[in-house]
């Protein structure tokens, strides 16, 4: 079935280093990508999408490419601060309305 | 908008306990979805429906759960016997036409 796969955490990084958090999918087709975010305590918040090959998604300096080539959505971010910290996942949905995701990534900034 | 509301926030019970946790949906959604989340297991899809009738209750782990949406603006999932290893933060999360979902806050329930 689809699936999807990210790098393990947590990744603990100064601030306004550079952010890479990988991301792999499989699937039949071609789905629909997105990053959510979850801050402590909270729900999960949609942070950017891509919904076909090429298209890149951006928000709050975030951005992933989807790679259809490399089935990847990584994601980036040039200077990250105290307040990136949370956990990030990644999740796609193909058929049938289900978005599936990732394990989840634990971001760790310290100033 | 107020977004996704569930209710409680936080639910301690003891084993063998009826638990019913809340959700009422964006105003205008009519895809409505709960999912678990454990430290184990991470996010899992448990049932989700479509203008009100459930589509894929395949992620429902056992007969004690069960969900209900008698209406577009209420859905509740019910957890009866409830035990130790039910123990999670239950999201509801409801979309529109566009393929986002948007998450309520959270339920976390303590089983003991």
């Amino acid at each position: 079935g689809n699936s999807v796969t990210q790098m393990e955490g947590p990744v603990t990084l100064s601030e306004e280093a550079f952010l890479t958090i990988n991301c792999t999918y499989t699937a039949t087709g071609y789905p629909s990508l997105f990053w959510y975010v979850q801050y402590p305590g909270e729900g999960l918040q949609l942070l950017l999408k891509a919904t076909k090959a090429d298209d890149k998604g951006s928000n709050k300096g975030f951005e992933a490419t989807y790679r259809k080539e490399t089935t990847s959505f990584h994601l980036e971010k040039g200077s990250v601060q105290v307040s990136d910290s949370a956990v990030y996942f990644c999740a796609q949905m193909e058929y049938g309305n289900k978005l599936v995701f990732g394990a989840g990534t634990i971001l760790r900034v310290k100033s | 908008d107020a977004g996704v509301i569930q209710s409680p926030r936080h639910e301690v019970t003891e084993m063998g306990q009826e638990v019913t946790l809340r959700c009422k949906p964006i105003s205008g959604h009519d895809y409505l979805f709960w999912y678990r989340q454990t430290m184990m297991r991470g996010l899992e899809l448990l049932i989700y429906f479509n203008n009100n009738v459930p589509i894929d209750d395949s992620g429902m782990p056992e007969d004690r759960f069960s969900a209900k949406m008698p209406n577009a603006s209420f859905s509740t999932l019910k957890i009866q016997p409830s035990e130790p290893r039910d123990s999670a933060v239950y999201f509801c999360a409801s979309r529109g036409r566009q393929p986002q979902l948007f998450f309520g806050s959270g339920t976390q329930l303590s089983v003991l």
